[in-house]
């Protein structure tokens, strides 16, 4: 079936260490897209990419880096940088880079201790 | 950075009610999405729209593309129990296409 799939589902972590969150879609889409959600906020963009090799800095960034070598695959690396890592994590994909509707994954509740 | 204000935050109905929020940015868009979140879970997308006074339906959901291209509304009719969630709008803001915001959340709580 397609979709996109974001592994593993909770991810527990200490502090101070690097974790990266996958995220795998086989829709053939073009863009892909990492947001952050903490309890009862919306989404905030962290990073996004409209091609392989290429992505941008969304809105909080910092303390965040990724990578698009290939076109399905996008990880997101959580940095020791990152002053407040605890949150749920949402990947998403669309289709074209510009203006088209975009589709989840299930999202990764990272926490950290 | 742009931002989508939604009102209201949260809304508390009586199973069978009709259910109406809405969407507002200073900027213009070109494209409004609707999405609903149940908890834990990534957003669902439920209705997009592309055309400026475009009246969409899916199903109990109507959502429609506000003239000014300023805002957006989202209707549910005779509101159930599942209901329940957390709907988002979202838009690229046509300073930068290839990014998709999101506004706050209103947080729906229906009551049987």
């Amino acid at each position: 079936d397609g979709g996109i799939t974001q592994s593993p589902k909770y991810l527990f972590r200490k502090e101070g260490q690097n974790v990266t969150l996958s995220c795998e879609q086989n829709l053939n889409h073009d863009a892909m897209y990492w947001y952050r959600q903490d309890p009862g906020q919306g989404l905030r963009l962290i990073y996004y990419s409209q091609i392989v090799n290429d992505f941008q800095k969304g809105d909080i960034a910092e303390g965040y880096s990724v990578s698009r070598e290939k076109k399905e695959s996008f990880p997101l690396t959580v940095t020791s940088a990152q002053k407040n890592p605890t949150a749920f994590y949402l990947c998403a994909s669309s289709i074209r880079a510009t203006g088209t509707e975009a589709f989840f994954g299930q999202g990764t509740r990272l926490t950290v201790v | 950075g742009q931002q989508l204000n939604q009102s209201p935050q949260s809304m508390f109905i009586q199973e069978g009610e009709d259910v109406s929020m809405n969407c507002t940015s200073s900027s213009i868009f070109n494209t409004w999405l609707w999405y609903k979140q149940d908890p834990g879970e990534g957003p669902v997308l439920l209705i997009a729209l592309y055309k400026a006074g475009e009246l969409t339906s899916n199903g109990r959901l109507t959502a429609q593309f506000g003239i000014t291209r300023k805002d957006s509304f989202l209707n549910i009719s005779a509101s159930i129990p599942s209901d329940v969630g957390i709907y988002f709008c979202a838009g690229p803001p046509p300073s930068n296409t290839g990014k998709l915001i999101f506004g706050q959340g209103t947080t729906l709580q229906v009551k049987p």
